[in-house]
């Protein structure tokens, strides 16, 4: 079956635009996440969505970054007015509901490679 | 706050030579521990998870246990193949203290020669 699919896959903008990345989960699974990887740096949670929960935006640098998750499948990762420090790969993931007794694995998109000029 | 440290790469190896990626952490609850690969060209997936201390996990030849005197996951591998080379992350769940999200570590690339 069809993977996690992000769009685009890259992305070269200028500084002081917005950019909004999109990403389309495995269908039927319920929970989705954001990552950033800079260059020569680990992955960084930026946020995740549960179903119909209160998302976790703690992982947000920054309040010119936000995302949605409509319907409770496609999500859109905005960043508003952006910088050269937010050059990097966003990486969005998806799994099975989660629950604090286990751990559902994380099917990982392929990325969108963001170059702010 | 929760965070993993893995070895710095590039890791080179020769064919059917044994490999360990070192991976500690800190975490102020009892994390479950994972590595993730990720191959040339291709997206992020789990390789191994362990859930609590003394487990082992294993796949495709690899294999990490739960070290929680020494705060540790090495990944280890006895005889590795070109077909490895890729990069490795090794990350932290810690559900009771920082709900779903997944710290990684910075990942180990590994390159390994025919």
């Amino acid at each position: 079956g069809a993977g996690v699919s992000q769009s685009p896959s890259n992305k070269v903008t200028e500084k002081g635009k917005d950019v909004e990345l999109r990403c389309d989960p495995i269908s039927g699974h319920t929970a989705l996440y954001w990552y950033r990887q800079s260059l020569g740096q680990g992955l960084e949670f930026l946020i995740y969505f549960q179903g119909n929960s209160a998302p976790d935006k703690s992982g947000l640098p920054s309040d010119r970054f936000s995302a949605e998750r409509t319907g409770g499948s496609v999500s859109t990762l905005t960043i508003q007015r952006t910088q050269q420090e937010d050059s990097a790969v966003y990486l969005c993931a998806s799994s099975l509901e989660s629950s604090l007794s286990s751990y559902n694995e994380q099917f990982f998109g392929p990325g969108t490679r963001l170059t702010v000029l | 706050g929760n965070s993993v440290t893995q070895m710095e790469g590039p890791v080179t190896l020769s064919e059917e030579a044994f490999l360990t990626i070192n991976c500690t952490y800190t975490a102020t609850g009892y994390p479950s521990l994972f590595w993730y690969v990720q191959y040339p060209g291709e997206g992020l997936q789990l390789l191994l998870k362990a859930t609590k201390a003394d487990d082992k996990g294993s796949n495709k030849g690899f294999e990490a246990t739960y070290r929680k005197e020494t705060t540790s996951f090495h990944l280890e591998k006895g005889s590795v193949q070109v077909s490895d080379s890729a990069v490795y992350f090794c990350a932290l769940s810690d559900f009771n203290t920082g709900g779903f999200k997944t710290i990684f570590g910075a990942g180990t690339r590994l390159f390994v020669k025919a």
